[in-house]
């Protein structure tokens, strides 16, 4: 099936450490995003990316690193410098990073601190 | 800079009622508006997609309605079911920011059985 793939489910990091989550989707999309929600707010952009080697900063990128080494992967590090890392994370893609694409979402996740 | 409000935040109705779900942007200049549909602990889930030049999209029970000068969209659910207990949320395609959103808290909604 295509779909957009995040793991883990639940990650929990120790101060001073770095995280990453993974995103994998293949939906053959060109365009891939990381946004931010806590609870009971909605979705804040952390970064995207509208091509393979190209990825632009959101509103929130601060303590967030990215990269996009191929078309189906965007993994997103959780630094040590983002103080406030609890919250959940979405990975979404869509067909281009321009024009009327929906963007289709992956199941989260769950990053605490330990 | 555009804002995205959904007011109320939570709705609690008896099945069977119709939803009526809102959505304000306070910037016209969009490109399109989405709503999505999201379960405890899940992703989202794209439920319409009503572009700029469009008024509405329906899909089954669902009807979205788009007034783009007032900055409003509402979600109508008819004869609501228990499955349809989630948090729903609007975004918007600002008309300058490529594919980026622009999302509202969300309302959250429990049909009561």
């Amino acid at each position: 099936d295509g779909g957009i793939t995040q793991s883990p489910k639940y990650l929990f990091r120790k101060e001073g450490q770095n995280v990453t989550l993974s995103c994998e989707q293949n939906l053959n999309h060109d365009a891939m995003y990381w946004y931010r929600q806590d609870p009971g707010q909605g979705l804040r952009l952390i970064y995207y990316s509208q091509i393979v080697n190209d990825f632009q900063k959101g509103d929130i990128a601060e303590g967030y690193s990215v990269s996009r080494e191929k078309k189906e992967s965007f993994p997103l590090t959780v630094t040590s410098a983002q103080k406030n890392p609890t919250a959940f994370y979405l990975c979404a893609s869509s067909i281009g990073g321009y024009g009327n694409q929906p963007q289709h979402f992956g199941d989260g996740t769950r990053l605490s601190i330990l | 800079k555009q804002e995205v409000t959904q007011i109320p935040a939570a709705l609690s109705v008896p099945e069977g009622e119709n939803l009526v779900l809102n959505c304000s942007f306070t910037d016209s200049a969009i490109y399109n508006l989405q709503w999505f549909r999201q379960d405890p602990g899940k992703g989202l889930t794209s439920l319409l997609l009503i572009q700029s030049s469009q008024r509405e999209q329906t899909s089954g029970r669902l009807n979205a309605s788009l007034d783009k000068s007032s900055g409003r969209s509402t979600l109508y659910i008819a004869a609501s079911q228990p499955g349809d207990s989630a948090t729903y949320l609007c975004a918007v395609r600002p008309e300058a920011a490529g594919n980026k959103l622009t999302f509202g808290g969300g309302t959250r909604v429990l049909v009561k059985p």
